[in-house]
């Protein structure tokens, strides 16, 4: 039972650079989520997506993209990487919308921006 | 949009006694789930309890419970016969039952600002 993995577990980069940070869940869960963690703000919505081919973005998806072709995978993209993205990264699923159906979370991946 | 404040940034207890962590929340809602995670320094997000808004009875997880009153638009978590595994952070989590809320996001997760437990030996 793989679950929900994220890789890597930590990046460091420079401004400018262009990374991806991938999430892949083996459970066919409909609804994927990226979050940043930042001290002071808990967890705070990037970008979700519904279904494969379905995105839309969440509280802070600035200087982020998406993409989710396939149901499995959902990575997030920093196109030019700024001093203000570091962060952890993390990635969520869930089944459905119910207290039933809560988000399962990756391991998160520290990401560090020179 | 919903918000959700938790007042005590750090937390410490004795190992076995019990300690009381604070969350409030704004919405003008009538239906939402609750939600209690706990991140350890391994950085996992584990979910501890969860309460759905309708329900008028407390949840209640072997060691853990919530005191849920929802015209306070409170939900604290109670950590009973507190051992060393809970130390972590601990956030608080509001998602909303309806799948469109205000052109949001389906199933978003308000986060609190998490409170750092320490559990004393």
């Amino acid at each position: 039972d793989a679950g929900i993995t994220q890789s890597p577990r930590y990046k460091i980069t420079e401004t400018g650079r262009q990374v991806t940070l991938m999430c892949h869940q083996t459970w066919s869960h409909s609804y994927m989520f990226w979050y940043r963690q930042d001290l002071g703000h808990g967890l705070r919505l990037i970008y979700y997506s519904a279904a494969a081919d379905i995105t839309d973005k969440g509280e802070v998806p600035d200087g982020y993209v998406v993409s989710r072709s396939k149901t499995e995978n959902f990575p997030l993209t920093l196109e030019s990487a700024t001093r203000s993205q570091t962060s952890v990264y993390f990635c969520a699923s869930s089944l459905g919308q119910g207290a039933n159906q809560p988000q399962h979370f990756g391991d998160g991946t520290r990401l560090s921006i020179l | 949009a919903q918000t959700v404040t938790q007042s005590q940034p750090e937390m410490s207890v004795q190992e076995a006694e019990t300690v009381t962590l604070s969350c409030t929340y704004d919405t003008s809602e009538s239906d939402y789930y609750l939600f209690w995670y706990k991140q350890p320094p391994s950085r996992q997000m584990i979910l501890v309890i969860r309460q759905e808004a309708y329900k008028q009875q407390n949840a209640t997880e072997n060691r853990f419970s919530v005191n849920f009153q929802k015209a306070a638009k409170s939900f604290s978590l109670k950590i009973s016969d507190s051992q060393l595994g809970d130390a972590a952070m601990y956030f608080c989590a509001y998602r909303s039952a309806f799948l469109f809320s205000g052109g949001t996001s389906y199933g978003k997760l308000t986060f609190g600002q998490g409170t750092i437990l320490t559990v004393h030996p």
